[in-house]
């Protein structure tokens, strides 16, 4: 996976409750994208960033999800109060160019 | 918009048996065009790319031709293996956007 790293790789939440999904990019990759697959489903995109930009996030739901990355540190997607809907695995990638190297992603159940 | 439409699974092969996974594109320009493979449990990993009209991506055995006059994008692999089993899932790129659109992916299954 060249190097993506995202954690936790499992994530367990009630409805209601946060989810905090991390991202730490290939070294020297500027470029951080997250994709969410739900079950039996291709990637769909949420957001672009580049350090402390937003620069696309057509693919975002308008309430009660954010990203970030900072200047410091890895890329956070949030998702406050979650329902069940949100169930799926969300996909973490970094480039300098096109083709992105996908990290491993994490998988989020809501209970 | 721009779409990708992959031929739908599940595809079940004998190993060793020839393989065609049908990708078609929709899109404005000259866009890239990229095959995923995902293995059970784990991310995706770029199997292969093409980056304008006529050119082959190739890797691992596996094959495929950018088609701008049929605006496909086919993957093929002459001789399939057990561990060929996975989701592959067909992408493209716009020119001017980072972003990749993917298809609906393709589960494929090989049998001994």
């Amino acid at each position: 996976n060249a190097g993506v790293m995202q954690n936790p790789r499992h994530l367990v939440r009630r409805r209601g409750q946060e989810a905090r999904l991390r991202c730490s990019p290939v070294k020297g990759h500027s470029h951080v994208y997250w994709y969410r697959q739900l079950p039996e489903e291709g990637l769909k995109f949420m957001v672009y960033l580049q350090k402390e930009n937003i620069i696309d996030e057509s693919g975002m739901p308008k309430e009660r999800f954010s990203a970030e990355f900072p200047k410091e540190g890895p890329s956070i997607l949030r998702i406050q109060q979650v329902v069940r809907g949100d169930s799926a695995a969300y996909f973490c990638a970094s480039s300098l160019d096109r083709g992105e190297y996908f990290g491993p992603g994490t998988r989020l159940t809501v209970l | 918009g721009n779409s990708v439409t992959q031929m739908e699974g599940p595809v079940t092969l004998s190993e060793e048996a020839f393989l065609t996974i049908n990708c078609t594109y929709t899109a404005t320009g000259y866009p890239s065009l990229f095959w995923y493979v995902q293995y059970p449990g784990e991310g995706l990993q770029l199997l292969l790319k093409a980056t304008k009209a006529d050119d082959k991506g190739s890797n691992k055995g596996f094959e495929a031709t950018y088609r701008k006059e049929t605006t496909s994008f086919h993957l093929e692999k002459g001789s399939v293996q057990v561990s060929d089993s996975a989701v592959y899932f067909c992408a493209l790129s716009s020119q001017g956007a980072q972003k990749l659109v993917f298809g609906q992916g393709t589960r494929l299954t090989i049998n001994p």
